[in-house]
């Protein structure tokens, strides 16, 4: 069965510092997501991302955070100057299509420790 | 704001037994509600997606009920196994003026007991 997979599992970095997660999204599917999730708390939307470009953001999602589609497979969210509030879980989605009952595939997520 | 409550916090069970986890939500306007799976340190996992008009949801053992008009939601396991053990989360699909968000709650972590 297709499933989003992510590297890395976990990556440690110090404050200030730059990071790229990485995705590969099921191959079929259009649409594509980055949530976080902080210890212990809820699943955040941070980004949706179709066509190349963003079609939605959240609050949290500010400059210091940018997506890209840089190849045909690879989907990529990356971290300017990373702080400690942004030690999380980062899980990348991906649909075929939005706005109805369209399934969201989860991956397995990349734990962010910032120190 | 959209906002997801879930009850309760968190739910221990025998193994075997069943039980009914709630969801209230305040999305509007609604386009979908979704029961997701989490296992500890995993992704979401989908268990339903109910629209407006489905009331109820059967998927295996869990099935899930949606009341539009009082903006309910709840999850129903049945002769629940030790592998139910995770967290249960709803989430609620907005559909307005071109924004698709899901909303999740904060989850119930469910722990089935020998």
């Amino acid at each position: 069965e297709p499933e989003v997979t992510q590297t890395p599992s976990h990556q440690v970095t110090q404050m200030g510092q730059e990071v790229i997660l990485r995705c590969v999204p099921i191959s079929n599917h259009l649409y594509f997501y980055w949530y976080r999730q902080i210890l212990g708390q809820k699943v955040e939307f941070l980004v949706s991302f179709y066509n190349n470009e963003i079609s939605e953001k959240s609050e949290i999602f500010d400059d210091q955070f940018s997506v890209e589609r840089p190849d045909g497979s690879n989907f990529t969210l990356k971290i300017r100057s990373t702080k400690l509030e942004d030690s999380a879980m980062y899980f990348c989605a991906s649909s075929e299509a939005t706005g109805g009952p369209y399934e969201q595939y989860f991956g397995p997520g990349t734990r962010l420790t910032v120190t | 704001k959209n906002q997801v409550e879930q009850s309760p916090q968190s739910l221990i069970i025998l193994e075997g037994k069943n039980c009914t986890l709630q969801c209230n939500y305040t999305v509007s306007p609604f386009s979908n509600l979704r029961w997701y799976k989490q296992d500890t340190g995993r992704g979401p996992v989908s268990l339903t997606i109910m629209t407006f008009s489905e009331n109820t949801k059967s998927n295996g053992r869990y099935t899930a009920t949606l009341d539009a008009d009082t903006k309910q939601s709840s999850l129903h396991i049945t002769a629940s196994q030790l592998s139910d053990s995770a967290s249960y989360i709803c989430v609620v699909s907005a559909n307005g003026a071109g924004s698709y968000q899901l909303t999740f709650g904060k989850g119930t972590k469910l722990s089935v007991i020998p």
